[in-house]
Formats: structure tokens, C-alpha cells, sequence
């Protein structure tokens, strides 16, 4: 199988704070994951790519200061929400590269996290 | 950058219809994907294609990559209610492994 998890599901938190968001291969590892937010009745997008070992990738507007990544281990990556505001309020989802095929190459998705700020 | 004409935005249909929904793009791909999400929840792959001219099934899904590596579509043969959620396809192409993602289909299926 090719499982990737999140954790938390959901989060509610102040303004102001921060909010990390964890992102798991379960059964494979995962040399690239991506960050992804969505926003009600909208398609996904692209926040930024998560190198494992490396600094992540952020896309044009991407505050790279305000959302964090950390991509430590062949499993795990981490999206740290610095200083939330209400506007950050959003749907996070994050993906992981499958590599394992000989010829093929595609990603999986988490379950995604549901941000709220206050 | 590279844009994903995706169609229809909706369908509503009855149970036991066929659907049909596709994606186009102004510039070539390597890989086309589809997901299917539901509320709440993430992508979740359906279909994965690789070559020019594959056609794939999945159960009552079928997909095909265009030649020309500019489309894709995915069939849906007798729909049932529990396939209502929104579809969408991607591309990638690149070494760098992103997604391009259609706009979605919204489908609801009445029983």
C-alpha cells in the first residue's frame, strides 16, 4: 500500500500562535513531500516542495518565513504555521512521492488538516 | 506555467448512468492522475497514467492519456451513490515532480 497520515486532523487555535502540522509515510519512504492548501469548493495549491535533507521549495507567494517546513527524516515532514492570523484559516493537505515503481512515479495524499484561527 | 481545462465543473446524474469528465492542457505531460476527494478528506488516487495512448480500468473507472499528452479523461461506467465527490485530474511533468491540478467535477449521483 501507499499510506501517508497527518496529524492533527483539526486545530484551533489564537491568533498569533503557531501550529505544527505533521505529515507520515507510513509504508515507504518519502524523499519528497508537498504541501498543498485548499480552500473551500477550490482545487488544490501548491505551497511548497519538501526536500528530505534539504530547504524546502516555497511557490511564488509562499511566505517562507510564515510557514515553516522541516523535512528531517525519510518519513516525516512538518509544516509549522508561524504567527496564525484568521486568513490562514484553510484546508492543509500534504503529499508524498512514491518512487518505488521501477517506471512509475506518483503521489499520495494524506488526509489533510483542518486549520482554524480565532 | 502550465494551465488544466477541466470539464464539466458539475454533473448531476442518476444512479446507473455512465459519466464521462476531462481534463486539457495547453502544454504536454508526463503522467496524468486522478483523484477523487470527498468533503473533509484528502485526494485520493484513482487512476495513474504513464504512457501516451494507456487506457487503464479501475473497477467501473477507466482512464486514458491522450496521444498528443495534452488530455486525459476518466469514464465512470453505472454510477452508484457512493460515488459523489469531486474529481480531479493532474499532470506532472518535470523533474521537480509537481502537480498541476484541474479545477475539479463536482458529481452528484441520485439514487
Amino acid at each position: 500500500g501507499a499510506v501517508v497520515s497527518q496529524h492533527p486532523s483539526w486545530v484551533i487555535c489564537k491568533s498569533g500562535t503557531s501550529v505544527k502540522i505533521e505529515c507520515r509515510s507510513l509504508d515507504f519512504q518519502a524523499t519528497t513531500m508537498f504541501w498543498y492548501r485548499q480552500f473551500p469548493k477550490q482545487s488544490l495549491m501548491l505551497m511548497a516542495t519538501s526536500n528530505e535533507g534539504s530547504k524546502a521549495t516555497y511557490e511564488q507567494g509562499v511566505e517562507k518565513d510564515k510557514f515553516l517546513i522541516n523535512h528531517a527524516s525519510l518519513t516525516l515532514s512538518t509544516l509549522t504555521v508561524t504567527s496564525a492570523h484568521p486568513e490562514d484559516s484553510s484546508f492543509y493537505i500534504c503529499s508524498a512521492r512514491d518512487q518505488r515503481g521501477t517506471s512509475t512515479d506518483t503521489q499520495y495524499f494524506g488526509p489533510g488538516t483542518r486549520l482554524t484561527v480565532l | 506555467g502550465q494551465q488544466l481545462n477541466q470539464s464539466p465543473q458539475s454533473m448531476f446524474i442518476q444512479e446507473g448512468e455512465d459519466v464521462s469528465m476531462n481534463c486539457t492542457s495547453s502544454s504536454i505531460f508526463n503522467t496524468w492522475l486522478w483523484y477523487k476527494q470527498e468533503p473533509g478528506e484528502g485526494p485520493v488516487l484513482l487512476i495513474a497514467l504513464y504512457k501516451a495512448g494507456e487506457l487503464t480500468s479501475n473497477g467501473r473507472l477507466t482512464a486514458q492519456f491522450g496521444i498528443t499528452r495534452k488530455d486525459s479523461f476518466l469514464n465512470i461506467s453505472a454510477s452508484i451513490p457512493s460515488d459523489v465527490g469531486i474529481y480531479f485530474c493532474a499532470g506532472q511533468l518535470g523533474s521537480n515532480y509537481k502537480l498541476t491540478f484541474g479545477k475539479g467535477t463536482l458529481l452528484t449521483v441520485n439514487p
